[in-house]
């Protein structure tokens, strides 16, 4: 198992830019989540899922979109970008049960 | 959820138990205790989780008070790869959103 993918790892965008930053998982789990992480902060829900076409807001959602089609896929999208939106982003899953988050290795975004 | 409290920064050296407390005096009975770590900007990896009793895996020991008002988290031959962030999380597991609300952690240097 891959585990949880996330792509791209680093990227770069200028104010007022949209871009989806991708996420996969290879476990069948029903529930994803996206984090952001500023720097020296603990991780704040953007957004989760709990099933594919099922999706809530959390913490920070302004500024940002998701869509869950399928089980496997959480893309989190962009829409003109910011400079507050510079940050760290994970994306984890976890299945039926109320064990462990498995989380994905971030997206490095920085925006001009 | 409860919050959480937890020392900003630990050291400890190489060998040696690292013994990480959490306070969550204003925990629910239905509420998990939950630890993850960070290690350098990665994703945040899964540690150990429990309730009311002690809880023992590969990785670590949790301690539960019997007031369940705080708890410690013991790595018991702490290593440099240890080096990390240690978040302390409570979590009601009910309800269909399975979130975690992370703080800031603690952040743990084991020295050789």
């Amino acid at each position: 198992n891959a585990g949880v993918t996330q792509t791209p790892k680093f990227r770069i965008l200028k104010i007022g830019q949209s871009m989806t930053l991708q996420c996969a998982q290879d476990m069948n789990h029903n529930y994803m989540y996206w984090y952001r992480q500023d720097p020296g902060m603990g991780l704040k829900l953007i957004y989760y899922s709990v099933g594919a076409g099922i999706t809530d807001k959390g913490e920070v959602p302004n500024g940002y979109n998701v869509s869950r089609s399928t089980t496997e896929d959480f893309p989190l999208r962009l829409e003109l970008a910011a400079p507050s939106q510079t940050s760290v982003y994970f994306c984890a899953s976890t299945g039926t049960g109320f064990g462990e988050q498995f989380f994905g290795p971030g997206t490095r975004l920085t925006v001009l | 959820d409860a919050k959480t409290t937890q020392p900003t920064s630990m050291d400890c050296a190489e060998g040696r138990a690292a013994n990480l407390p959490c306070n969550h005096s204003t925990i629910s009975g239905n509420e998990y205790v939950y630890w993850y770590r960070q290690i350098h900007s990665q994703g945040p990896q899964y540690i150990i989780h429990g309730l009311k009793n002690n809880e023992t895996n590969e990785m670590a020991s949790l301690i539960i008070t019997e007031d369940r008002k705080s708890s410690t988290l013991i790595l018991p031959h702490a290593t440099l790869r240890d080096t990390a962030v240690y978040y302390c999380i409570v979590r009601v597991n009910a309800g269909n959103n399975r979130k975690l609300i992370w703080g800031l952690g603690t952040s743990l240097a084991v020295n050789p």
